[in-house]
């Protein structure tokens, strides 16, 4: 069975400062890539997604990710957070040979606080 | 796209009563919806696999005669929560499955049992 791993659990930035959370995975075989995103007091919204091809995949409002494959690591970057960035973050997983069916393995989600 | 709603947003019943929560995909059939709770500031926790046509799947832990599952057609999944008690308390989300396992959430349910 995969799991996820989201190593910091509460990340405080300023704005305009860079971010990067960290996601590693683990399972032997290739897998679908997800970043959620949970804002207060709303639903957990797809920030992208990688399946194949390009590593690095950019999603909604300026986030991108870059899978690294020999590192099992799939983490979320965006060069300049705002305030609006205020949020959960969750990395989810799901082994890429299956089908609509399979449940996403998630990350335990990581929190972000973007002061002023 | 890829919209999916659940209904009501907040329900509050009384202990010993049933209660039931839709979710829609709205712009989208899906064949595979699944079922959540999500406690404070906690990630999701899975607890059914809901399959258009057949029956659902259960989390281990999870009591199937409690938290009955109906996906009747490829764009309607209900959760009924039976005979429902305040340890039931909690936020309900579902999701629906697209394209190579990619779940879109709907808004959740807040269920509150007195």
């Amino acid at each position: 069975a995969q799991s996820v791993s989201q190593h910091n659990h509460h990340v405080i930035l300023s704005e305009a400062a860079s971010l990067e959370l960290g996601c590693n995975y683990s399972y032997g075989g290739t897998v679908n890539l997800f970043w959620y995103v949970q804002y207060p007091g709303q639903h957990l919204q797809l920030l992208l997604k990688y399946f194949s091809g390009d590593p690095l995949v950019k999603g909604i409002k300026g986030f991108e990710a870059e899978f690294i494959k020999s590192k099992f690591s799939f983490n979320l970057r965006k060069p300049s957070v705002q305030w609006s960035d205020t949020a959960e973050y969750f990395c989810a997983v799901i082994p890429s040979n299956t089908g609509t069916a399979s449940k996403l393995t998630f990350g335990t989600g990581t929190r972000l606080q973007v002061t002023l | 796209g890829a919209v999916v709603s659940q209904h009501p947003s907040r329900v509050i019943c009384k202990s010993g009563t049933s209660v039931k929560i839709e979710c829609r995909s709205l712009d989208f059939q899906a064949t595979t919806m699944f079922w959540y709770r999500q406690f404070p500031k906690q990630s999701l926790m899975l607890m059914a696999t809901s399959n258009e046509g057949s029956k659902a799947t259960y989390e281990q832990g999870v009591e199937k005669d409690k938290f009955l599952i109906n996906h009747a057609s490829l764009t309607l999944s209900t959760l009924t929560v039976t005979s429902a008690h305040p340890e039931d308390s909690s936020f309900y989300i579902c999701s629906a499955s697209s394209d190579r396992g990619t779940q879109y959430f709907g808004p959740g349910t807040r269920l509150t049992v007195l």
